[in-house]
């Protein structure tokens, strides 16, 4: 079964800094792209970052370049997004997800999510 | 920095079309896929590359796309249909990826 789990989320300071993990398994996690997003309170699907198999290639969404860093460890079926200088609207539930092989844009498995809350 | 633009709600009676659009500059150049997410639930692909169904999804979905504006029919909605709808697409240059603000569609 394929199955992506979120985990690092909590409560954290303006200014800090907070390390997300996605553990995956069911699947050759190596073959698959993989993104994050997030969902503040009540608010839509915001895509925060793109990585491609290798780690090679990587994009962030404006709101969070220079401030979050995506990573993989294929040996370890893991995902990461470090996250720093945190502000109060970061706060949302943070989703990693996988693309298809075949179809690109096509996100066919969703972790449940990890909240993280941004507040003093 | 890019953004596709989606109107915040479409609200029909059940068996009665809804139509739900996305806007943005580069679609002309990029394909749309359209995600259904319900209350509590990961979102769930309907809708890839402008027009194409997933197996699995029933055939009153159906999208289309032209110039600047691409649009989700769902033909005979039903109260299960409920949910919000986001468009996701790339800019121009392939680099960033979006998702449109999400339409809240009520079928009652």
């Amino acid at each position: 079964e394929v199955q992506l789990v979120e985990s690092g989320g909590g409560l954290v300071q303006p200014g800090g800094s907070l390390r997300l993990s996605c553990a995956a398994s069911g699947f050759m996690f190596s073959t698959h792209e993989m993104i994050w997003v997030r969902q503040a309170p009540g608010k839509g699907l915001e895509w925060l970052s793109y990585i491609n198999r290798s780690g090679a290639t990587i994009y962030y969404a404006d709101s969070v370049k220079g401030r979050f860093t995506i990573s993989r460890d294929n040996a370890r079926n893991s995902l990461y997004l470090q996250m720093s200088s945190l502000r109060a609207e970061d706060t949302a539930v943070y989703y990693c997800a996988r693309e298809n092989v075949a179809v690109a844009g096509y996100f066919d498995s969703w972790g449940q999510g990890t909240l993280v809350t941004v507040s003093s | 920095s890019y953004e596709l633009t989606q109107s915040p709600s479409v609200s029909v009676s059940p068996g009665q079309t809804a139509r739900i659009t996305c806007s943005g500059a580069a679609l002309p150049k990029r394909y749309v896929y359209w995600y259904q997410q319900k209350s509590g639930q990961a979102p769930v692909l309907v809708i890839y590359e402008d027009t194409k169904r997933p197996s699995g999804i029933p055939e009153r979905f159906f999208a289309s796309s032209s110039g600047t504006v691409a649009t989700l029919t769902i033909s005979g909605a039903q109260v299960e249909d409920g949910a919000d709808y986001y468009c996701y697409s790339t800019d121009s240059s392939g680099d960033q990826r979006v998702f449109g603000g999400g339409t809240k569609l009520t079928v009652l």
